[in-house]
């Protein structure tokens, strides 16, 4: 069975401090792995897509195939980054569906 | 507007009433999902449609739900005589076929009284 674990509940950080928020997964196969992040009352949003490679308002993530992990990073953090974050998986190469981690709240503060 | 669009956006029903939600995607997106996010939780899988054609129904929780697409655009939630556990947000989200990833609406809040 497919599944997302995202370990902590909360982070707090200051300003221009490093921010990593963990993620976990287990699936049998190759996965495509995704963060989506939930500003306040806005809709879910894509965030970054780990064949992207992109980086996003300055986070970053590496998928780690060793460890099934896909942590998002980002090297300072800043206040507008406060958020409701989610780690998610589909089955690669179709558009299938997600399944999510149970999300981070990220507050940063000033 | 070029985003995915849900109504109604909140929902008030008494125990055992039937209601429905809808859900119009980006035009043009054959692809097409409902969620369920229970208070607290990461959003879950309930049903996808591939046009009008509904692929996999795996995370509908009971028969009281069902979800149709008839014309391949518009999609509507229904959930026969609700009950209190199935309060929740209910999202919609749509991608297209090449796309990874998919693009959510603002959600409908259920909540069953």
């Amino acid at each position: 069975a497919q599944r997302v674990t995202q370990p902590e509940k909360l982070l707090s950080v200051f300003k221009g401090a490093p921010v990593e928020l963990k993620c976990n997964y287990s699936y049998s196969g190759s996965p495509e792995l995704f963060w989506y992040v939930q500003y306040s009352r806005q809709r879910l949003q894509l965030l970054l897509r780990h064949i992207s490679r992109e980086s996003i308002k300055g986070f970053t993530a590496d998928l780690n195939k060793g460890e099934t992990s896909f942590h998002l990073k980002k090297p300072f953090a800043q206040e507008e980054d406060s958020a409701m974050y989610y780690c998610a998986l589909s089955k690669a190469g179709a558009n299938s569906k997600l399944t999510f981690g149970k999300g981070i709240t990220l507050s940063v503060r000033p | 507007g070029a985003g995915v669009s849900q109504s109604p956006r909140y929902k008030v029903a008494k125990r055992g009433q039937d209601v429905a939600l809808r859900c119009d995607p980006i035009s043009g997106h054959v692809s097409l999902f409902w969620y369920q996010q229970a208070l607290g939780q990461g959003p879950e899988f309930l049903t996808y449609f591939q046009n009008e054609a509904q692929l996999d129904k795996s995370g509908l929780p009971s028969d009281r739900f069902f979800a149709e697409r008839p014309e391949g655009s518009v999609s509507t939630l229904k959930i026969q005589r609700t009950q209190q556990e199935d309060s929740a947000v209910y999202l919609c989200a749509s991608s297209s076929l090449r796309q990874g990833g998919a693009f959510f609406g603002q959600g409908t809040r259920l909540t069953v009284v």
